[in-house]
């Protein structure tokens, strides 16, 4: 297996300019989780996915921001409209089952607003 | 909700000190996990902790679950350049998502 997969790795976008993030989890994991990591607030929970259905989302920063999980091998995090404030690197992360299981990230996104 | 607390923020040491960082929990942890994320790259697994007062050790790298599994540390002993990154705790929440703490950045000066 390829291991969990992003897309974009980076991306550079104007300010109010809508930005779509991909994430492709390794086949078989049921939990998908998405992460923000900037310096000033480290790895922040955005929101988590169990069998592609949202569990906590109390993460997501504002409206701006949205999730969505049609199927079990794919997921995106949407920003509408995006602002500079939105920049830092974005992380998708899959586990096999449970939270006490260890979880496999992607290659993140790095994500510039201007 | 759950907070899981680490220090310290930064550490610079010299190639062959010790390392040490101490994660805290404000609740009890069924398990808890560590991470290690290199400059640039992502948080890559290190090892899980589930029974209270587990001591397990990896090379150099000794980990410890507190016996109220409410705290956890990660010792390094004899540090290399190559242990240089960020080091994360994560233990599970009440939905089950997985809170990481605000990790430790380590830095080994040759």
């Amino acid at each position: 297996d390829a291991g969990v997969i992003q897309s974009p790795r980076h991306e550079v976008t104007e300010m109010g300019q809508e930005v779509t993030l991909r994430c492709k989890p390794i086949s078989g994991h049921n939990s998908l989780f998405w992460y923000r990591q900037t310096m000033m607030r480290g790895l922040e929970l955005l929101i988590y996915f169990n069998n592609n259905v949202p569990i906590d989302d109390s993460g997501m920063p504002e409206d701006r921001f949205s999730a969505k999980m049609p199927n079990a091998s794919f997921s995106t995090l949407k920003i509408q409209p995006s602002e500079p404030r939105d920049s830092a690197v974005y992380f998708c992360a899959s586990i096999p089952g449970q939270s006490n299981t260890e979880a496999f990230f992607g290659q993140g996104t790095r994500l510039t607003v201007v | 909700g759950q907070q899981v607390m680490q220090i310290p923020q930064y550490q610079h040491v010299q190639e062959g000190e010790d390392f040490t960082t101490y994660c805290n929990s404000s609740t009890t942890l069924s398990n808890i996990q560590w991470y290690k994320q290199r400059p640039g790259g992502h948080p890559v697994f290190l090892i899980q902790l589930v029974k209270s007062g587990e001591v397990k050790k990896q090379k150099r790298l000794t980990f410890q679950f507190g016996e109220a599994k409410k705290n956890s540390s990660l010792h390094i002993t004899a540090t290399q350049t190559t242990d240089v990154g960020t080091y994360f705790c994560a233990g599970p929440g009440s939905a089950r998502q997985l809170t990481f703490g605000s990790g430790t950045q380590l830095t080994v000066l040759p």
